[in-house]
């Protein structure tokens, strides 16, 4: 039972690129939540999703996006990445209580 | 809007100290109250929920404390250990908020040996 698993673990960006991040629970929570974390701040929410085919917007969702075609998956999008961006990402899903991955830490240069 | 705090921000004690780390939180209408514990470059992991109903929750050393009425939780450490040396945040869930959490900054804790 490997919890939530998050892909990559580093990545640094050129401005305008873009690029997924991964996240994966074999759990079978229908709740799962993308957060950012910015140095000395707590999470912010950027999107989140009740089950398969069913997102919707957190607090920071903007030049963000993402789906939920399965159970399992709930993919976080950067389309245009921005050094806004730059931050550390954490997906999470939920039963009682939320469970974290380990995070990718994102440098937008 | 909900708006949840910690203080202090940092706190650093000598090993073998009890100690209290507070959150507050500004509206009372929560579904409940969670603690949690993030090690440098980790994850997230939760230490205690408590529900809007209970007073408190305990688990090893650790005792989390709640009064929804003024707004405040308090996580209580007995005979900390320099494994205790970690960031700790409360977020609170709002009533019919589809669970999300509002998190707090964290207060970063050292336990000197």
């Amino acid at each position: 039972n490997a919890g939530v698993t998050q892909t990559p673990k580093f990545r640094i960006l050129k401005i305008g690129q873009s690029m997924t991040l991964q996240c994966t629970q074999d759990m079978n929570h229908n709740y799962m939540y993308w957060y950012r974390q910015d140095p000395g701040m707590g999470l912010k929410l950027i999107y989140y999703s009740v089950g398969a085919g069913i997102t919707d917007k957190g607090e920071v969702p903007n030049g963000y996006n993402v789906s939920r075609s399965t159970t399992e998956d709930f993919p976080l999008r950067l389309e245009l990445a921005a050094p806004s961006q730059t931050s550390v990402y954490f997906c999470a899903s939920r039963q009682e209580t939320q469970y974290f991955g380990p995070g990718t830490r994102l440098l937008v240069l | 809007k909900q708006e949840v705090t910690q203080i202090p921000a940092a706190l650093s004690v000598p090993e073998g100290e009890n100690l209290v780390l507070n959150c507050s939180f500004t509206d009372s209408a929560i579904y409940n109250l969670q603690w949690f514990r993030q090690d440098p470059g980790k994850g997230l992991t939760s230490l205690l929920l408590i529900q809007s109903s209970q007073r408190e929750q305990t688990s090893g050393r650790l005792n989390a404390s709640l009064d929804k009425s003024s707004g405040r939780s308090t996580l209580y450490i007995a005979a900390s250990q320099p494994g205790d040396s970690a960031t700790y945040l409360c977020a609170v869930i709002e009533v019919d908020s589809n669970y999300q959490l509002i998190w707090g900054a964290g207060t970063k804790l050292i336990i000197k040996p």
